[in-house]
């Protein structure tokens, strides 16, 4: 699997976007990005994946760079609930169709009032 | 919608002591999960399964056993319990096609005295 490499820590001002950086320089062709946050003690939620194209859904965007070795988690406008720990993911699936979904030690984002 | 749950919530074992954390989902999913969280740490995989039928160890497994009873429960045993071991126990589930997200249960906090 592809190793990730996130900054220990963030802190975002309430209102402004938060953008995570994430690093996988190793990522190989058919391995997805994921991102998923962690709020508290709560179980890990998932927020967005993508392959090789940008997407956004309802909770944020992700930036993929042309080459796919780094990405960019986007909260357009944070508020005081986003403050978790940001995982980012690289999600490998064999010929065999199974899969592991190792995690990373993640991002720690503190949104500030 | 129950998704996937996980019980005890909490559980204080003796050392040497054993005991099975339970996990069930209700999504039809064919892979599941096992993972740990020591404090101020990322999750760790302990074991997972691709199907029914099939476990796999993950990065931590040694001192656990699994089994994947049928598609909707995967049981975690800890067959003589260590103080190491005192850590948030989370199960998750995912279809097994590569663009689908995973749901984690809420955790099992066990303390090991």
């Amino acid at each position: 699997d592809a190793k990730t490499t996130q900054p220990t820590s963030m802190d975002c001002a309430e209102g402004r976007a938060a953008n995570l950086p994430c690093n996988h320089s190793t990522i190989s062709g058919n391995e997805y990005v994921y991102w998923y946050r962690q709020i508290h003690s709560q179980g890990p939620q998932y927020i967005i994946h993508g392959l090789k194209n940008n997407e956004t859904n309802e909770m944020a965007s992700l930036i993929i760079t042309e080459d796919r070795k780094s990405s960019t988690l986007i909260l357009p406008h944070a508020t005081l609930r986003d403050t978790a720990v940001y995982y980012c993911i690289v999600r490998l699936v064999s010929n065999f169709g199974n899969e592991k979904l190792t995690f990373g030690t993640g991002t720690r984002l503190t949104i500030i009032p | 919608n129950a998704g996937v749950t996980q019980t005890p919530k909490f559980q204080v074992l003796k050392t040497g002591q054993s005991m099975t954390l339970q996990c069930a989902q209700d999504m039809n999913h064919n892979s599941m999960y096992w993972y740990r969280q020591d404090p101020g740490m990322g999750l760790r995989l302990i074991y997972y399964s691709a199907s029914e039928g099939t476990t796999d160890k993950g990065e931590v497994p040694n001192g656990y056993n699994v089994s994947r009873l049928n598609k909707r429960e995967f049981s975690l045993r800890l067959e003589s319990a260590a103080p190491s071991q005192t850590s948030v126990y989370f199960c998750a589930s995912s279809a097994v096609r590569v663009n689908t997200e995973a749901f984690f249960g809420q955790g099992t906090r066990l303390t090991v005295v």
